[in-house]
């Protein structure tokens, strides 16, 4: 049981090339989240899926866009980067009921530490 | 979703205890308030949650008031690991999802 698990753990971009962060939990859980946190600054959330087949914008969309490919895995792609999305981007599962009430822990995947040149 | 207000940050001696203040005077009925830690830039660590009772765990105790606008975070007996960023945050819905938002957190510093 690996939980959350993220890749890359770190890369380099130059200004406009594209990359996909990735990200795969194998806990069969609903709800998956992409943060990114900048330094002395607290997690802010870019996009969320609540369950397999939908996505909804966080505080922080633009520039990003996500994919949630099937229940384990939830994509976020960055087409053309630029260097304010330089941050450490964190992959968050959470079991989730969709639209009803549910309670339970957050799982963070380690993060990924992305520069743009 | 229910906004979180905390300290920016908070100092403690060794052996004390922690208590970390968090307001969401927002909060609505069917939110629960969750803590987590976290230690430079490592994923954050869940710590503890709770509805309306007050709850315990083998790491912290939470107080939450009658009213449930704020709560309280204890970390009974600080050790210099317990050093870190704590976040207070509020379950909701958005859209039938659960989304959810981060403040700042408080930066705790545990020193001798």
């Amino acid at each position: 049981n690996a939980g959350v698990t993220q890749t890359p753990k770190f890369q380099v971009l130059k200004t406009g090339q594209s990359m996909t962060l990735q990200c795969a939990q194998d806990m069969n859980h609903n709800s998956m989240y992409w943060y990114r946190q900048d330094p002395g600054m607290g997690l802010r959330l870019i996009y969320y899926s609540a369950s397999e087949g939908t996505t909804d914008k966080g505080e922080v969309p633009n520039g990003y866009n996500v994919s949630r490919l099937n229940k384990r895995e939830f994509s976020l792609r960055l087409e053309s980067a630029a260097p304010s999305q330089t941050s450490v981007y964190f992959c968050v599962s959470t079991p989730g009921q969709g639209g009803l009430l549910y309670t339970g822990e957050l799982f963070f995947g380690e993060g990924s530490r992305l520069t743009v040149l | 979703d229910a906004k979180t207000t905390q300290p920016p940050s908070m100092d403690c001696a060794e052996g004390r205890a922690a208590n970390l203040p968090c307001n969401h005077s927002t909060i609505s009925g069917n939110e629960y308030v969750y803590w987590y830690r976290q230690i430079h830039s490592q994923g954050p660590q869940y710590i503890i949650h709770g509805l309306k009772n007050n709850e315990t765990n083998e790491m912290a105790s939470l107080i939450i008031t009658e009213d449930r606008k704020s709560s309280t975070l204890i970390l009974p007996h600080a050790t210099l690991r317990d050093t870190a960023v704590y976040y207070c945050i509020v379950r909701g819905r958005e859209g039938g999802g659960n989304k959810l938002t981060f403040g700042t957190g408080t930066q705790l510093k545990v020193e001798l």
